[in-house]
């Protein structure tokens, strides 16, 4: 079946990074994006961008300002997130999620990781 | 994209009828989805093109809706459907959500 497992937490300090993983298995790589989504305590959801896994191309929300890189490496099924210059703002569950329109589109997040937190805390 | 969802909250009993509005910001036809989250848990998908229920997702769920005005109905609330219920665009990039509704049983 398919199946996103994630890295596990990580705490930071501020104005330092963090990278996240994203194993998938269960279906084809190369003809699904990949979602990454975050969720501050107790608030809402918050698409940060996807990411083509055939090419490698992304495409992220604005509001993060170039600190954010989505990539992948085909070889192990893996996509990663990594955030730069953190703030405590940036704490949060960040999920990866697969969409379920094959082949060059985007509709949806079908199939959740479980989400890996991340505290930001000097 | 704005998407705005009411309620924030809600709470109702056992058996009632739940209903759930999104109201898109632009035009956004059918491309709209909804999901549950249960606390401690990721998202799941319940409803994709805003009434297509997802395979496995029980009949009392349902979703209606096109253009800017969407709702999402639980007919016959159950105490498994705790949680809270996020609507979402794919009209256009940047996807965005709704704010969530929190859903309690009295």
């Amino acid at each position: 079946q398919v199946q996103l497992v994630q890295s596990g937490a990580e705490v930071r300090k501020p104005g330092t990074s963090v990278k996240i993983s994203c194993e998938t298995s269960g279906y084809r790589f190369t003809d699904f994006y990949v979602h990454w989504v975050r969720q501050a305590p107790g608030q809402g959801l918050q698409w940060m961008g996807l990411i083509k896994p055939s090419g490698g191309g992304t495409a992220y929300a604005d509001n993060f300002h170039g600190r954010v890189a989505m990539t992948r490496d085909t070889s192990t099924r893996t996509v990663y997130l990594e955030l730069t210059n953190l703030t405590s703002d940036d704490t949060a569950v960040y999920y990866c999620a697969k969409d379920w329109c094959s082949t060059g589109c985007f509709r949806g997040m079908a199939v959740w990781g479980k989400g890996t937190t991340v505290i930001v805390s000097s | 994209i704005q998407v705005t969802q009411s309620p924030s909250s809600l709470s109702a009993s056992v058996g009632d009828r739940v209903t759930i509005t999104c109201r898109a910001s632009v035009d956004i036809s059918s491309y709209l989805n909804w999901y549950q989250q249960k606390p401690g848990e990721p998202p799941k998908l319940l409803i994709s093109d805003a009434s297509n229920l997802k395979t496995g997702v029980p009949s009392r769920f349902s979703g209606g809706g096109s253009g800017t005005d969407f709702t999402f109905t639980i007919n016959s609330l159950q105490p498994e459907d705790v949680g809270t219920y996020f609507c979402q665009q794919y009209d256009n990039l940047p996807i965005t959500f709704g704010q969530g509704t929190r859903l309690e049983i009295k």
